[in-house]
């Protein structure tokens, strides 16, 4: 069974540009987290999608956003980036249902400059 | 506010003897613990996890225990191996999944051979 896979690796923008960060579950999970981890602030949860909703966010600003399509892959974006986003992003996906665990992806390495 | 502390940065542990990693939380609607293991530049990998209702949970050489009057959950390695050395992440979640966690900031192991 593939795991989560994340695209792409690693990503360089410049500060004002915006970003697409993107997520495929495993097959058949149909709820996709999204976390920041970075030096300072650690994990920390962005927001949840399933069965194209956004169930739960974190505290984050509105330049922070997802969406999720009708096969469960997911999709963020951040724009007019500062330097404050350089982090390594996560996704993670679980199936429904209690006492389950959120398989997480290799991550995107995203660098602003 | 962080609601779940891991307060030792680091720990070393001799190859064979038992790790102790410990972790706090704050917020009493926690009802959902995990524990994950993270290398440098990859996604977190589960390990072990803990319902609320019960007080110890193993798997292999991992056991988890929970003290929910004290707000502690601790995990145990027996024996610590040297690839058991990695950043140790506790998250919890009051939803009684995966679906959205709170982590906190880890402890990095070393397992010195």
């Amino acid at each position: 069974k593939a795991g989560v896979t994340q695209t792409p690796r690693y990503l360089i923008k410049t500060r004002g540009q915006q970003v697409t960060l993107s997520c495929s579950p495993i097959s058949g999970h149909r709820s996709v987290s999204w976390y920041q981890q970075t030096p300072g602030q650690g994990l920390q949860f962005l927001f949840e999608y399933f069965s194209e909703t956004q169930r739960n966010k974190g505290n984050f600003p509105g330049r922070f956003s997802g969406r999720q399509f009708s096969n469960s892959r997911s999709e963020m974006n951040v724009s007019t980036l500062e330097l404050g986003d350089s982090a390594l992003y996560l996704c993670a996906s679980s199936s429904v249902g209690a006492n389950t665990e959120a398989f997480f992806g290799q991550g995107t390495r995203l660098t602003v400059v | 506010d962080q609601q779940v502390k891991q307060n030792s940065p680091s720990l070393s542990v001799q190859e064979g003897r038992i790790s102790i990693l410990n972790c706090d939380y704050t917020n009493s609607m926690f009802d959902y613990f995990l524990w994950y293991k993270k290398y440098p530049a990859e996604g977190p990998t589960f390990l072990i996890s803990i319902s609320s209702i019960k007080d110890k949970n193993e798997d292999g050489r991992f056991t988890v225990f929970l003290n929910k009057s004290a707000k502690h959950l601790s995990l145990h390695i027996v024996p610590s191996q040297p690839g058991d050395s990695a950043v140790y992440f506790c998250a919890a979640s009051a939803s009684g999944s995966a679906r959205q966690l709170t982590f906190g900031s880890g402890t990095q192991l070393t397992v010195l051979p």
